[in-house]
């Protein structure tokens, strides 16, 4: 079964520094998300692509993060500097262009110390 | 925007027993909602969802009920097992495509 693709796993920075994190969605399909998933909530839309175009970053803090997707496949999730308060679980989704569905990668989980 | 609010943040429950987990949506447009379960170190992973032209929703041991005039939906587990432990998300989505707006989640330990 196609899963999406998420790296690294798990990632330690101290802050001020530069993280990268990288998705790879099930392929085929046209709409990536971002979601940031602060422990003990729910996971919150960062930002949405939909093929190579961004469609809503409305809640991404756009001083820091910032995301690409240049080819409409794999996608990049970037934060610099990094603050304590990024500590976080970053969640990728993938659904098909125009579907409900979302199927979610394992995410990758930053520790800013 | 739309904002979801879920019941309870954990729920205990001994083995066989019934699950249900609540949900509200503020969004009378909302016409997608999911659940998703998410185990300890694992992603999230659809396990139901629902339609707002549907009013119920049923697989195996699980159901979903939505009451769109009241704007919730619910989410129903029976014989519960202990692999059954772990969080459970329900989300509302206004339309195809969409972001997906998460409740808080629900911690579900079934005590075996």
């Amino acid at each position: 079964e196609a899963e999406v693709a998420q790296s690294p796993r798990y990632k330690i920075t101290e802050k001020s520094q530069a993280v990268a994190f990288w998705c790879d969605p099930i392929s085929g399909h046209a709409t990536l998300y971002w979601y940031r998933q602060i422990l003990g909530q729910g996971p919150e839309l960062l930002v949405q692509f939909q093929d190579e175009s961004v469609v809503d970053d409305s809640q991404l803090p756009k001083d820091r993060f910032s995301a690409e997707r240049l080819k409409g496949v794999d996608s990049t999730l970037k934060i610099q500097p990094a603050e304590l308060g990024d500590s976080a679980m970053y969640l990728c989704a993938s659904s098909l262009a125009g579907a409900d569905i979302q199927y979610f990668g394992a995410g990758t989980r930053l520790s800013v110390l | 925007g739309e904002n979801v609010e879920q019941h309870p943040s954990t729920l205990s429950v001994q083995e066989g027993d019934s699950a249900v987990i609540k949900c509200t949506y503020s969004d009378s447009a909302s016409n997608y909602f999911p659940w998703y379960k998410q185990e300890l170190g694992k992603r999230p992973q659809l396990i139901i969802d629902i339609r707002s032209n549907v009013g119920e929703k049923k697989d195996q041991r699980i159901a979903v009920t939505l009451n769109k005039t009241a704007k919730h939906f619910s989410l129903h587990i029976t014989e519960t097992q202990p692999e059954d432990s772990a969080v459970y998300f329900c989300a509302a989505s206004l339309a195809y495509g969409n972001k997906l707006v998460f409740g808080a989640g629900t911690i579900l330990r079934v005590k075996s």
